[in-house]
C-alpha cells in the first residue's frame, strides 16, 4: 500500500531535550516536505527536499533541522525544543514538479512542556 | 514570499445548498493551486487542483476557478452533503527547475447542516 508513515504519532517532551520525528514514504517520490499545523494559521511549510541531499527552508524553519540521506526518509530534528514548537506536524511527499499531488502522513502531535 | 489569504474561516450551509471558499495569492509566479480536505483528526487529502494555464476545472460536485489577473481562485461545492463537513485548505505552489515551494491558506471549516 502506498503511504507516508510518521513516527511517533504522539510525543510529550521537555524543553531542551533533542528529538527526532521520522518520516518514510514507499512511493519513490523525489519531493518531501514538513509542515506544522496550528489553529488559525493553517499549514506552514518548515523545510522541503527536492531529492537526496537537497533541502531548503520553508516559511518557518527556525528551530528545526532536516536531512535527506535516502530517498524514502526525511526526518525532522528538533535540537532544543521549546514550548512554541508544540504543534501538529505533517510530513508529505510527491513526485517532483508542477501539479503533483502531495500525500500526507498521519501526523505527529508534539507537546513541549 | 508568497502570501495566501483564505475566506471565510468558517462556513455553515444547509444540506443541498452550495458552498464557496475563496483564496487570494500574492506571487504571480505561483502556477499550481491545489485544494485539500481535512476531516477531523485525519490528514489532509487532495480533492481538486488547477494549473495556471486553466481557468476552471470540475470534478462531479466540486469545481475550482482561477483568475490569474486578479490572483484569486475559488472552490465551489454544489449539493452539499453532511460528509462534506471538514476543514478545507487552499494552497499556491511555484515549481520551476530545482525549486518547489507550497504556501497554504489558513483553512475554512465547513459545516453542512442536515
Amino acid at each position: 500500500e502506498a503511504q507516508v508513515t510518521q513516527n511517533p504519532r504522539y510525543l510529550i517532551t521537555v524543553t531542551g531535550k533533542k528529538l527526532t520525528v521520522t518520516c518514510s514514504q514507499n512511493m519513490n517520490h523525489e519531493y518531501m516536505s514538513w509542515y506544522r499545523q496550528d489553529p488559525g494559521l493553517g499549514l506552514r511549510q518548515i523545510y522541503y527536499s527536492m531529492n537526496v541531499e537537497v533541502t531548503d527552508k520553508g516559511d518557518v524553519p527556525e528551530g528545526y533541522k532536516v536531512s535527506r540521506k535516502e530517498k524514502r526518509n526525511f526526518p525532522l530534528i528538533l535540537e532544543s525544543p521549546s514550548p512554541n514548537q508544540t504543534s501538529l506536524y505533517f510530513c508529505a511527499s510527491s513526485f517532483r514538479g508542477l501539479g503533483t499531488e502531495a500525500f500526507f502522513g498521519q501526523g505527529t502531535r508534539l507537546t513541549v512542556v | 514570499g508568497e502570501n495566501v489569504e483564505q475566506h471565510p474561516s468558517t462556513l455553515s450551509v444547509q444540506e443541498g445548498d452550495s458552498a464557496v471558499i475563496k483564496c487570494t495569492y500574492s506571487d504571480s509566479a505561483s502556477n499550481y493551486f491545489p485544494w485539500y480536505k481535512q476531516e477531523l483528526g485525519k490528514r489532509p487529502q487532495l480533492i481538486i487542483d488547477i494549473r495556471s494555464n486553466v481557468g476552471e476545472k470540475k470534478d462531479q460536485r466540486i469545481a475550482v476557478t482561477l483568475n490569474k489577473t486578479a490572483k484569486h481562485f475559488s472552490l465551489h461545492i454544489t449539493e452539499t452533503q453532511p460528509e462534506d463537513s471538514a476543514v478545507y485548505f487552499c494552497a499556491a505552489s511555484e515549481a520551476a527547475g530545482g525549486y518547489q515551494k507550497v504556501t497554504f491558506g489558513t483553512g475554512t471549516k465547513l459545516q453542512v447542516i442536515p
